[in-house]
């Protein structure tokens, strides 16, 4: 079964502009990561955060992470057309490493 | 530096066939492996999940079969296969510890016909 569940589905933005993605998953986790992936290819790592951790940063990426709410977001600043991918979060938790996705999220980036 | 190597990239096979899907780290030692599966424009499933040789863990009920010769070697196998077993294949690799990243193989697109 899935764990984490992104929202939107879908999302059109215009180079420049800031893209921000949600996830949600249900039960405890150890730490969460999103993923990137370009049509047709396999998944790469962009940022993990612990949850232990409230916000993290990476060049343009910022994760933020609530506990209490079961969710997390994903803010991608000044966008580039080189941006548009899917983006998935996972999940890791209990007693394993085991990585549970979402569904992933559509970018597009209009140049 | 660790690498991860899944092939075929591409395969066309008729309904009923088997199928062996052959995925290799190179450079760490004992990692956590995975098979993922991804219907078009669908998230991730997890298939299989491998923490050492021989021990995998089925995720879902399915027509397919995984097994882990050695350390840094995952199959992924079926003895007839199904039009529903038609996909996109991923192998990764992550080391064995709670905190760390996934590494992805470049996939397996799986057409059955």
């Amino acid at each position: 079964s899935q764990q984490g569940e992104e929202d939107p589905q879908a999302l059109s933005i215009q180079e420049g502009e800031n893209a921000t993605m949600n996830c949600s998953y249900k039960t405890s986790i150890n730490n969460l990561q999103w993923y990137r992936q370009n049509s047709g290819r396999g998944l790469v790592h962009l940022i993990l955060i612990r949850s232990n951790e409230r916000e993290k940063h990476s060049g343009r990426l910022r994760v933020t992470l609530d506990t209490s709410k079961k969710s997390s977001s994903l803010l991608i600043t000044a966008s580039r057309a080189a941006d548009t991918a899917s983006y998935f979060c996972a999940t890791t938790g209990g007693a394993n490493s085991k990585l549970t996705f979402g569904k992933g999220i559509t970018l597009s980036v209009r140049p | 530096s660790q690498t991860i190597h899944q092939w075929p990239a591409t395969l066309v096979q008729p309904v009923g066939s088997p199928l062996s899907l052959e995925c290799t780290v190179e450079g760490t030692s004992n990692p956590n492996l995975y098979w993922y599966r991804q219907a078009a424009g669908r998230g991730l499933q997890l298939l299989f999940y491998s923490v050492g040789i021989g021990q995998i863990s089925s995720e879902v009920p399915q027509n397919l079969s995984a097994s882990r010769p050695q350390d840094r070697q995952f199959i992924l196998s079926s003895k007839k296969l199904l039009l529903s077993d038609s996909g996109f294949y991923l192998c990764a690799w992550s080391v064995g510890r709670r905190d760390t990243e996934a590494f992805f193989g470049q996939g397996t697109r799986l057409t059955v016909v």
